[in-house]
């Protein structure tokens, strides 16, 4: 499973966009990449999912360049709300289905 | 969407004692769920993926003894932590996978269970 690399840690302020940009260049032809949110003391809650280009939905989008060894989760005008952890995960979800989690970027969202 | 639910949400128990942990898929079949866990502040380490009507593969460094999973349906698989010592309180999370091959790549958690021992 490839390995992902993330920024520990970032700071934004309500209304702004935010990208998290994710690392993975070991990442093998079938592996799609996922991002999920996590709260304290939840559960991680899925995002968005992508393979290649670019992905968007009602909550994010999902930019994955050519190459794909690396994504960007782009977060629209965040609010307080979206404070979380954010991980982006690569694997083969369609065969074994096992999900690595790497540390994780914890996003802090200021008034 | 697809909800996955776990029981009990928090348990404390006492060192030496058992404890058994529900995972359930609600409004779908889970082929397959998985078993995480999580220390604070901390990423969620993967502990076994369970497979209905087989044994659970387990992740390196987990003891199977110790961390007992059953898959017996399709809506439920749990996890026993047997003898538990205060190092197993963790935040323990499922996850499940529908079956089908048209949702392969769909998984949901399930909202954790914190377990404390004493």
């Amino acid at each position: 499973l490839a390995k992902t690399t993330q920024p520990i840690s970032m700071d934004s302020y309500e209304g702004q966009e935010v990208n998290i940009t994710c690392s993975h260049n070991n990442i093998a032809t079938n592996d799609y990449i996922t991002w999920y949110q996590q709260f304290p003391s939840q559960g991680p809650r899925f995002i968005i999912q992508g393979y290649k280009t670019k992905v968007t939905n009602e909550v994010a989008s999902l930019f994955i360049p050519a190459d794909r060894k690396s994504s960007t989760l782009s977060l629209p005008r965040v609010s307080l709300s979206d404070t979380a952890v954010y991980y982006c995960l690569v694997g083969d979800a369609g065969n074994t289905g096992k999900l690595i989690f790497g540390q994780g970027t914890t996003l802090q969202v200021k008034p | 969407g697809a909800v996955v639910s776990q029981h009990p949400s928090r348990v404390i128990c006492k060192s030496g004692t058992s404890v058994k942990i529900e995972c359930r898929s609600l409004d779908f079949q889970a082929t397959t769920m998985f078993w995480y866990r999580q220390f604070p502040k901390k990423s969620l380490m993967l502990m076994a993926t369970s497979n209905e009507g087989s044994k659970a593969t387990y992740e390196q460094g987990v003891e199977k003894d110790k961390f007992l999973i059953n898959h017996a349906s399709l809506t439920l698989s749990t996890l026993t932590v047997t003898s538990a010592h205060p190092e197993d309180s963790s935040f323990y999370i499922c996850s499940a996978r529908p079956g089908g091959s048209g949702r392969a790549r769909e998984q949901y958690f399930g909202p954790g269970t914190r377990l404390t021992v004493t």
